[in-house]
């Protein structure tokens, strides 16, 4: 299985501020690398797949970056909205693997 | 704007079998251009992708589960199923349906359920 790490497992941050998650795949991947928000209640929500291509309908200070085994995650101007955790995915090969996730929090 | 919604037991004892079904609306599972997947999340853990199948009848499992795990889809009904045997406290978890436009490989979950909490207990 690929295994895919993701750091850090938790951040705490301010409104207004850059955040930068990363994650790490066991072995390349390509591009075959998705992010996902999830907040406590709600369905997980897409927003960076492919590495970069950002989802339709996701804000543009969500980007994404990186290729082969190491991925970027980046938040320009964190919202209030954003405090979530956040999980990689690569699609790679099966079985599909998900990262343990990063928690945002407030600062 | 397709929604998913996952029903089951919510309480399976031990060594019995786990049955959730996931009802779409707004778009037929027969759709050639999506796959239609489970994944689950046990509490304090990460996500964990159980298996995919495709309105043909393909299926594809996670090796870790595949002797246990069944998923089917009624075209009709417009839902997809999973029957997960044999079930353990270890199957206690969040269980989530989600739609994968295109494939299995290098695709996306695209829409998700909000999930449904099943717990392995006598």
């Amino acid at each position: 299985d690929i295994q895919m790490t993701q750091s850090p497992s938790s951040l705490s941050a301010s409104v207004g501020d850059r955040v930068t998650i990363t994650c790490r795949a066991s072995q390349s991947i390509s591009t075959h690398l998705n992010w996902y928000q999830h907040k406590p209640g709600n369905a997980p929500k897409v927003l960076i797949f492919g590495a970069s291509t950002l989802q339709s309908g996701v804000p543009s200070r969500f980007s994404g970056s990186g290729s082969g085994t190491d991925f970027t995650l980046t938040i320009t101007t964190l919202q209030p909205e954003d405090f979530a955790t956040y999980y990689c995915q690569q699609a790679g090969d099966i079985p599909l693997t998900f990262g343990g996730g990063t928690k945002v929090e407030i600062k | 704007q397709v929604q998913m919604q996952e029903s089951g037991p919510g309480l399976v004892k031990p060594s019995e079998t786990l049955s959730l079904t996931c009802t779409v609306s707004g778009g037929a599972i027969s759709s050639s251009r999506y796959y239609w997947a489970w994944i689950r999340q046990p509490p304090g853990k990460g996500l964990e992708w159980i298996g995919t199948m495709y309105y043909s009848g393909s299926t594809y499992y996670n090796p870790s589960l595949v002797s246990r795990v069944t998923l089917s889809l009624d075209a009709p009904a417009n839902h997809f199923s999973l029957n997960l045997s044999s079930v353990t406290a270890a199957d206690t978890a969040v269980y989530y349906c989600a739609r994968a436009p295109g494939s299995v490989i290098a695709a996306h979950f695209d829409s998700w359920g909000r999930g449904t909490l099943i717990t392995v207990s006598s």
